[in-house]
C-alpha cells in the first residue's frame, strides 16, 4: 500500500494567495525531503528535515518535520507565478541510503 | 560538474519490441534509482542499487522489466516485448552519503509504445 501520503493532490491558487501541502507517514522517517517539478521537466531536491520538530525556511517556503517524524508540511506565502508545478514530499525509512518513498505530489497552479 | 544524465531522451517503439534505457548516475554516487512517471502522476518506484548490495527490486511491474547496474556506475533499464501500458517517462537519479542524501534527477526518457 501507499507509504507517503500526500494531500492535496490538487490546489489552484490566486497569485498572492498561501499554499500548503501535507504528507504523512504510515511508519517513523529517518528524515523528510521535499522536490519540485516544474511542467516538463524533472524533480528537484528543495530541502532535507532530519530532526523531530524541525522547521526550515527558505524565502517564501517554510518546511515542518513532526515531532513524530511520522508527518511534514510545506507552506508557502504568497504565491507567485513561478511557484508552479509539482511537490512532492519523500522519506527514508531506516538508513538514509535506503529506498526513498515519494507521496504522490501536489499539483500547485497559480492563477496571475 | 555533470549531472545525471540519460539516453536516448526520446524512445518510440513498436509493442512487442525491447527496449534499453540508460542512466549515467554522478560520478561517485553510490545509490541509483530508476523511477516510471505516467502522465500527469506521481513517481512509481522501479529498482534501486546501493553499492556492491543486491538490488532492491520490488517495484518492478513484472518480469519484463529488469535492471542491471555496472561497476558500480552506469546502469541499464531493460523493457521486454513492451506493452502500450508501458508508455511513461522514466526518471533515473542518484544519491550519496557524501551529497546529503539527495536525490539528483536525471532529465528522464520518454517511451512511447505504439
Amino acid at each position: 500500500g501507499q507509504q507517503v501520503m500526500q494531500i492535496p493532490q490538487y490546489q489552484h491558487v490566486q497569485e498572492g494567495e498561501d499554499f500548503t501541502t501535507y504528507c504523512n507517514s504510515s511508519t517513523t522517517l529517518s528524515n523528510i525531503q521535499w522536490y519540485k517539478q516544474r511542467p516538463g521537466g524533472h524533480p528537484v531536491f528543495l530541502i532535507q528535515l532530519v530532526k523531530s520538530g524541525e522547521v526550515k525556511k527558505q524565502k517564501r517556503l517554510t518546511f515542518q518535520f513532526g515531532e513524530a517524524k511520522k508527518n511534514s508540511s510545506l507552506h508557502i506565502t504568497a504565491t507567485q507565478t513561478t511557484d508552479v508545478g509539482t511537490y512532492f514530499c519523500a522519506g527514508h525509512r531506516g538508513s538514509t541510503l535506503g529506498r526513498l518513498y515519494f507521496g504522490r505530489g501536489t499539483q500547485l497552479t497559480v492563477w496571475p | 560538474g555533470a549531472g545525471v544524465s540519460q539516453s536516448p531522451s526520446n524512445k518510440v517503439t513498436e509493442k512487442g519490441k525491447d527496449v534499453e534505457l540508460r542512466c549515467d548516475p554522478i560520478s561517485g554516487h553510490t545509490a541509483l534509482y530508476w523511477y516510471r512517471q505516467s502522465l500527469g502522476q506521481g513517481l512509481e518506484f522501479l529498482i534501486y542499487f546501493q553499492g556492491n548490495s543486491a538490488p532492491d527490486k520490488s517495484g518492478l511491474p513484472s518480469d519484463r522489466f529488469s535492471a542491471e547496474r555496472t561497476g558500480g556506475s552506469v546502469s541499464t533499464l531493460t523493457i521486454q516485448r513492451t506493452q502500450q501500458e508501458d508508455s511513461a517517462v522514466y526518471l533515473c537519479a542518484s544519491s550519496s552519503e557524501a551529497g546529503g542524501y539527495e536525490q539528483y534527477f536525471g532529465p528522464g526518457t520518454r517511451l512511447t509504445v505504439t
